[in-house]
């Protein structure tokens, strides 16, 4: 069974901090990799993808991917209050997409 | 406006029901998917289709039966509802292999 794990939190940051957010997968022949932002209440958002090992930023946001590790991290610079949601991590397996159980970010003031 | 659009938003039955949920996409896109996820916000998915045939079906109940008229339309009946299938229900679409877009979901309670 491929898994994808993530800590389901909540991170707490304060406003203007960095937020890091990670996640592990179990199927090391992997090679696509999705950040989904859910907003309480709402459907999940495409925010970010990976394919390479690196680093991949857009705006205030850069993924990384490690794939000897096993490993694909979210960092969010400048964190603000409407980036409070939660997290999910996904993994493309064939034509589907595996998803973590998500981490919910919580940014104060 | 393009999007992935799905009915009803709410669905409130009673348990032995059946019932369904309508998804169309205007993105054009070839591939259309069946989400469920769960009171613990785990997302997973259930069925797939690509220009109309079934290309995943995980292991679900045969009770969920998805129909795709064309490839603009995915539905989902669910026959004998149970009180383990309360969840939302999210409908996703995209082009083959590409990442997903999500419809706004329905969320479904079992009385």
């Amino acid at each position: 069974q491929k898994e994808v794990e993530q800590n389901s939190g909540p991170l707490s940051v304060p406003e203007g901090a960095i937020a890091s957010l990670n996640c592990t997968y179990s199927d090391r022949v992997s090679q696509s990799f999705f950040w989904y932002r859910q907003y309480s209440g709402k459907s999940p958002e495409l925010i970010m993808s990976i394919y390479s090992n690196g680093d991949k930023e857009d705006g205030r946001f850069t993924a990384q991917l490690n794939k000897a590790s096993q490993y694909v991290s979210l960092l969010i610079r400048d964190s603000q209050p409407s980036d409070s949601a939660t997290y999910l991590c996904a993994v493309k397996d064939t034509d589907k997409l595996i998803f973590g159980t998500g981490t919910r970010l919580q940014v104060f003031p | 406006d393009t999007a992935v659009s799905q009915t009803p938003k709410y669905l409130v039955t009673q348990m032995g029901n059946d019932k369904s949920i309508k998804c169309e996409q205007n993105l054009g896109h070839d591939t259309m998917y069946w989400y469920k996820q769960d009171s613990k916000k785990f997302l997973k998915i259930m069925f797939s289709y690509n220009n109309k045939e079934l290309i995943i079906n995980e292991t679900v109940p045969n009770r969920f039966s998805p129909k795709s008229p064309d490839k603009a339309h995915l539905n989902l009946h669910i026959n004998s509802l149970e009180l383990g299938d309360s969840a939302v229900y999210f409908c996703a679409s995209s082009p083959l292999g590409q990442p997903q877009h999500f419809g706004d979901g329905t969320r479904l309670s079992i009385l």
